[in-house]
C-alpha cells in the first residue's frame, strides 16, 4: 500500500468550476501536511501547507482530517493556468527531514 | 525563485558507465535532498543531506552514492548505470529544522540505453 493515495486522474473542468482533489495517507505519525503543484516538465513548487483548522488562499482551501487520515483541497473558479498536477505531500515525525510524495492528481481546466 | 541549478538537464548514456549529477544552491541552506520521479510512483528520496559530509539514505537509494565537500554542492553518482535508473533527477533544499517548505531545482532527465 503507498504511503500517500492520489486519485491520478485526470480531472476535465471548464473554467469557473469548482474541483476537489483528495488524498489519503497511511502513517498516523505523520506530522505536516502540504499541497505542491508541477508543471509539465517542471520542478515540483509548494501551494500551501496544510494546517489542521484548515486554511485557505485565495481560491484554494486545504483541509486535514486526522481522524481518517485525509487531506483535501479545493479549487474555486477555476483558470486556465490552474491546469498541472497537484501532489498531496506528508512529513513524519522522524529524524529523516525528507517528505513523502504522493503521485498527483492531473487537472486539466478547459476553456 | 530559489538559487539552485541541476547539471546536466539531460544526459543519455549507456548501461554499465558511471554518472554524476550535480545540484548547486547559492541560498546556504543545510538541508538538501536527491529524489528520483517515475510515472506512477511519485517523487521518492535517494539520499540526503543534513550539513556538510553528513548524508543518509533515502527509500531508494541501492545503485546510488553521493558526496557533499561544500554547503552549496551536492552530488549524486550512479556507480554504474542501469535501464531503471532512466528517470526525472530533482534537487531539492530546505532550511528549516523540519524541512517542510522544499526549494526543487529544475531537473535532470536521464536516459540509460
Amino acid at each position: 500500500r503507498k504511503e500517500v493515495e492520489q486519485d491520478p486522474g485526470p480531472f476535465n473542468v471548464p473554467e469557473g468550476a469548482t474541483v476537489a482533489f483528495n488524498c489519503t495517507y497511511s502513517n498516523s505519525a505523520s506530522q505536516s501536511f502540504f499541497w505542491y503543484r508541477q508543471d509539465c516538465r517542471k520542478e515540483p513548487k509548494l501551494l500551501m501547507s496544510v494546517y489542521s483548522s484548515g486554511n485557505e488562499d485565495g481560491r484554494f482551501t486545504a483541509q486535514l482530517n486526522r481522524a481518517s487520515q485525509y487531506i483535501s483541497l479545493l479549487i474555486r473558479d477555476s483558470k486556465l493556468s490552474d491546469s498541472a498536477t497537484y501532489l498531496c505531500v506528508v512529513k513524519e515525525d522522524t529524524g529523516r527531514r525528507a517528505l513523502t510524495f504522493g503521485s498527483g492528481t492531473r487537472l486539466q481546466v478547459q476553456p | 525563485d530559489a538559487g539552485i541549478t541541476q547539471s546536466p538537464r539531460h544526459k543519455v548514456t549507456e548501461t554499465g558507465t558511471p554518472v554524476t549529477l550535480r545540484c548547486h544552491q547559492t541560498e546556504n541552506h543545510r538541508y538538501m535532498y536527491w529524489y528520483r520521479q517515475d510515472p506512477g510512483h511519485g517523487l521518492r528520496l535517494i539520499h540526503y543531506s543534513y550539513g556538510v559530509k553528513d548524508t543518509d539514505k533515502g527509500e531508494v537509494s541501492d545503485g546510488y552514492s553521493v558526496s557533499r565537500s561544500k554547503t552549496e554542492d551536492f552530488l549524486l553518482t550512479l556507480e554504474s548505470a542501469t535501464s531503471s535508473q532512466t528517470s526525472v533527477y530533482f534537487c531539492a533544499i530546505s532550511d528549516l529544522a523540519g524541512g517542510e517548505t522544499q526549494y526543487f531545482g529544475p531537473g535532470t532527465r536521464l536516459l540509460v540505453l
